[in-house]
């Protein structure tokens, strides 16, 4: 079956340090891949998505490249704020017709002045 | 436009009696999902409904559980019993189209004394 395996956290950075949190998927076929972000109180809210290999998700200064050859889907940002920290999923679902998500453990990101 | 809401946020109950969470989705999203985070670990699916009709009720765990969506619109998850097992955030979620952004509630917290 599917599964999606990411880093262990918490991940505490400096303000304006850079940041990687891994994300490895096993999924039959292609898979669209994911990244959730859980701010403190609220849903998870969709960041970013890729749909094929070689693809790149990109929001609010964060990306994430399909990569199938390595079946890798890392979440980089150059640059993280106070603001961003939060709870982070990596995620995939199958493609085409109505699908469920199968999500990773999630990775926490303090960031400090 | 509303988010997806949840009812209650937190809940706390001993083991063995009953509890209902309550899911409205964006209006007009015939997709719901239901998920679960146990105890900081993945986020796992339990059952998605197109209008009225289970869709995919394969992550539910047992027949404990009980999921309804009279009518096609707000969706009730039932407990009953519960076990300490139960404890953990149950999310839900709502897409327009079968293959469209999901869209996630903040969660009830569910705490099986």
């Amino acid at each position: 079956g599917n599964s999606v395996t990411q880093m262990e956290g918490p991940v505490t950075l400096s303000e304006e340090a850079f940041l990687t949190i891994n994300c490895t998927y096993t999924a039959t076929g292609y898979p669209s891949l994911f990244w959730y972000v859980q701010y403190p109180g609220e849903g998870l809210q969709l960041l970013l998505k890729a749909t094929k290999a070689d693809d790149k998700g990109s929001n609010k200064g964060f990306e994430a490249t399909y990569r199938k050859e390595t079946t890798s889907f890392h979440l980089e940002k150059g640059s993280v704020q106070v603001s961003d920290s939060a709870v982070y999923f990596c995620a995939l679902s199958d493609t085409g017709t109505a699908s469920k998500l199968t999500f990773g453990t999630g990775t926490r990101l303090q960031v400090t002045l | 436009e509303a988010g997806v809401t949840q009812f209650p946020s937190h809940s706390v109950i001993e083991k063995g009696q009953t509890v209902t969470l309550r899911c409205d989705p964006i209006s007009g999203h015939d997709n719901l999902y239901w998920y679960r985070r146990v105890m900081g670990k993945e986020i796992k699916f339990l059952l998605h409904f197109v209008k009225e009709s289970k869709q995919d009720e394969s992550g539910m765990p047992n027949n404990r559980f009980l999921a309804e969506r009279t009518g096609g619109t707000y969706s009730t998850l039932k407990v009953q019993p519960a076990e300490l097992e139960d404890s953990g955030v149950y999310f839900c979620a709502s897409s327009q189209s079968g293959a469209g952004e999901q869209f996630f509630g903040p969660g009830t917290r569910l705490t099986v004394l």
